[in-house]
């Protein structure tokens, strides 16, 4: 049972560099999201995605694009990285209908800018 | 004003005994959720228990229990039994919006546990 499966673990990027960071969730869920965790901090949400073929910003969206064509699939796009970009992403899923939730994050990509 | 708030930056607690992680929430939804969830030195995010805001009952995974406190917007974390594995750091968590609506996730800034042999 794989879960929730982000690649790679470890990214170090220059400034100006792009990449995708990639997230599969292999338990149908329809709920999918995108967060960034500074250290010493909590999680913030960067995109998040209701289904496939929608997706919506979060709190902290800038320097970020996403898309979501399969149900599985939710990567996270990084244009023009900057050093303010460098954190632990998190892809996470959930199930969400009507009163019950339940989430599962992946194992995180730390990504450094330099 | 603090979406969620967690007063408690650091807790100990002797091992095979109970304890109480705050959490406090700001919303004027009348739907959303509250998430508490485990971080252990690895790093890995681990979901621990769920509460809706129109469950009657307090939610209870094991030995996770939430204290869910509506009128005074509480939704506090007891763990029964301390285990030394329990040893991590705690979020505690909130979604504001109806179930396939706008979503809006906010997350405190944990709690650190430390449980004592």
């Amino acid at each position: 049972n794989a879960g929730v499966t982000q690649t790679p673990k470890f990214r170090i990027l220059k400034i100006g560099q792009s990449m995708t960071l990639q997230c599969t969730q292999d338990m149908n869920h329809n709920y999918m999201y995108w967060y960034r965790q500074d250290p010493g901090m909590g999680l913030k949400l960067i995109y998040y995605s209701v289904g496939a073929g929608i997706t919506d910003k979060g709190e902290v969206p800038n320097g970020y694009n996403v898309s979501r064509s399969t149900t599985e699939d939710f990567p996270l796009r990084l244009e023009l990285a900057a050093p303010s970009q460098t954190s632990v992403y998190f892809c996470a899923s959930s199930y969400l209908r009507g009163s019950t939730d339940t989430q599962y994050f992946g194992p995180g990509t730390r990504l450094t800018v330099l | 004003a603090q979406k969620i708030t967690q007063t408690q930056p650091g807790m100990f607690v002797q091992e095979k005994e109970a304890v109480t992680l705050d959490c406090t929430y700001d919303t004027s939804d009348q739907s959303y959720g509250l998430f508490w969830y485990k971080q252990p030195s690895s790093g890995e995010m681990i979901f621990l228990i769920y509460q809706g805001s129109y469950d009657e009952q307090n939610a209870t995974e094991g030995r996770y229990s939430l204290n869910f406190q509506k009128a005074r917007k509480s939704a506090n974390l007891v763990i029964s039994a301390s285990q030394l594995g329990d040893s991590a750091m705690y979020f505690c968590a909130m979604r504001e919006g109806p179930s396939g609506g706008y979503q809006k996730v906010t997350f405190g800034i944990g709690t650190k546990l430390q449980v004592i042999p």
